[in-house]
């Protein structure tokens, strides 16, 4: 599997300002997904990133809430912006990676950002 | 869109007895079927797969089950342990050719030494 790195860890931001999580894999992957974890639930994806292209946003997510880069095939970053105490959450990035049966759809996943909004 | 149910929400054995977790999935596209478990704190770590052309896959303690006429799939757990005690979720891809993973809602599992 892949050894995927998340920065910061966590962090405790004032309303109305913004994060940028990193993630950063040691090989080059397809694909990477960002998804949203809101405490003792389960996991939400938020979109899929693409690399060279605008990122696929589920329902219920936006751009102008969770940009979103993919510059290239080891690395993506997530924004939270105008953050609200509702946005108070585990964020984790994970990546496709070569299950060595012919599949990509094996994912695995980061270490996590833990954000507190307050 | 795909909907994954998983029951039970807690699970409480006695250390050494079996546990089984079950979810039930919409699509029937579908195929293929992770299943994570988290402990506290930790990110969710892959445990095991099944692929919709597979009924049954086994690795020592754990084993899955998948009934893709009824669309649902099973997490067997033998001879508990403590440390099996964690959060198991159950995924399920969205569609025949996606690579999105639709998630339950989790189960607690608690093994009583």
């Amino acid at each position: 599997s892949a050894v995927i790195s998340q920065k910061p860890s966590r962090d405790i931001c004032q309303r109305g300002t913004s994060l940028t999580i990193q993630c950063q894999v040691d090989s080059q992957v397809t694909m990477m997904f960002w998804y949203r974890q809101q405490p003792g639930q389960s996991l939400t994806l938020i979109a899929t990133a693409n690399q060279g292209s605008e990122a696929t946003y589920e329902s219920g997510f936006v751009i102008d809430k969770f940009p979103i880069s993919r510059p290239n095939l080891t690395f993506s970053t997530l924004t939270v912006s105008n953050m609200s105490p509702e946005d108070s959450s585990i964020y984790l990035c994970s990546v496709d990676f070569w299950a060595g049966d012919g599949h990509t759809d094996t994912q695995y996943f980061g270490p996590g950002t833990r954000l507190t909004v307050l | 869109g795909e909907n994954v149910e998983q029951h039970p929400s807690t699970l409480s054995v006695q250390e050494g007895d079996s546990a089984v977790i079950k979810c039930t999935y919409s699509d029937s596209a579908s195929n293929y079927f992770p299943w994570y478990k988290q402990e506290l704190g930790k990110r969710p770590q892959l445990i095991i797969d099944i692929r919709s052309n597979v009924g049954e896959k086994k690795d020592q303690r754990i084993a899955v089950t998948l009934n893709k006429t009824a669309k649902h799939f099973s997490l067997h757990i033998t001879e508990t342990q403590p440390e099996d005690s964690a959060v198991y979720f159950c995924a399920a891809t969205q569609g025949e050719y996606g690579n999105k993973l639709v998630f339950g809602a989790g189960t607690i599992l608690r093994v009583k030494s």
